[in-house]
């Protein structure tokens, strides 16, 4: 079965320094990676997606995110962070139901706190 | 555009109740799904349907029950809720489009709370 796990509950830090919020995947076949971010009492909002290709994903607002197939991780990077970019940031992989219709499966999710 | 819209946004039952939560897209798309998000426990899928008419169950399906009469809706039914069913719940959308990449668009939750 698809899964994701996103080994730190919190990370803390401190604004213009440059911010990784882990993600590591089990999956059978090709990966199919994103990142969604949710800001307080809001939805998830997309960020960025790896289907193929270029191992370094760009997306929304600034951040990027690394696809490492030997180490079955896609952390996500902002070179400089802003205080604006707290919020709960959740990785997930395409799941299994539906077959090729999957669904989202979700990260436990990891809050991102950057201080002035 | 309002994309997916949840109706309520927030509800207080009581143990036994019953109520319904509305989604609705104005996106034209094909697959809805019904999410429940509980802390420390990420997003757990309940119900999806590919398509008007379809509905199937999910990873948490128990006590819940859905229906897709029209394109545009995905309803989220609790026959009779417990406590455990307190959590936020998020519906999300996506197109054909997507079939391969699998962005979804979310609403923007309905906080149940169940005494």
């Amino acid at each position: 079965a698809q899964s994701v796990a996103q080994p730190e509950d919190q990370v803390n830090v401190a604004e213009g320094n440059p911010l990784t919020v882990k993600c590591t995947y089990s999956v059978s076949g090709n990966p199919y990676l994103f990142w969604y971010v949710q800001y307080p009492n809001r939805g998830l909002q997309f960020l960025l997606k790896y289907i193929t290709g270029d191992n370094l994903v760009k997306g929304s607002y600034g951040f990027e995110a690394e696809f490492n197939k030997s180490q079955t991780s896609f952390h996500l990077k902002k070179p400089s962070a802003l205080v604006s970019d707290s919020a709960l940031y959740f990785c997930a992989v395409r799941g299994d139901y539906g077959g090729s219709q999957g669904n989202l499966i979700f990260g436990k999710g990891t809050k991102l706190s950057v201080k002035p | 555009n309002a994309g997916v819209t949840q109706t309520p946004k927030f509800r207080v039952l009581k143990t036994g109740q019953s109520m319904t939560l509305l989604c609705a897209q104005d996106m034209n798309h094909e697959y809805m799904y019904w999410y429940r998000q509980d802390p420390g426990m990420g997003l757990r899928l309940i119900h999806y349907s590919v398509g008007e008419g379809t509905t199937a169950k999910g990873e948490v399906p128990d006590g819940y029950n859905v229906s897709r009469l029209k394109k545009q809706n995905f309803l989220l039914g609790l026959e009779s809720a417990a406590p455990s069913q307190t959590s936020v719940y998020f519906c999300a959308s996506r197109g054909l489009a997507g079939a391969n990449t699998g962005e979804l668009f979310f609403g923007e939750g309905s906080r149940l709370t169940v005494l």
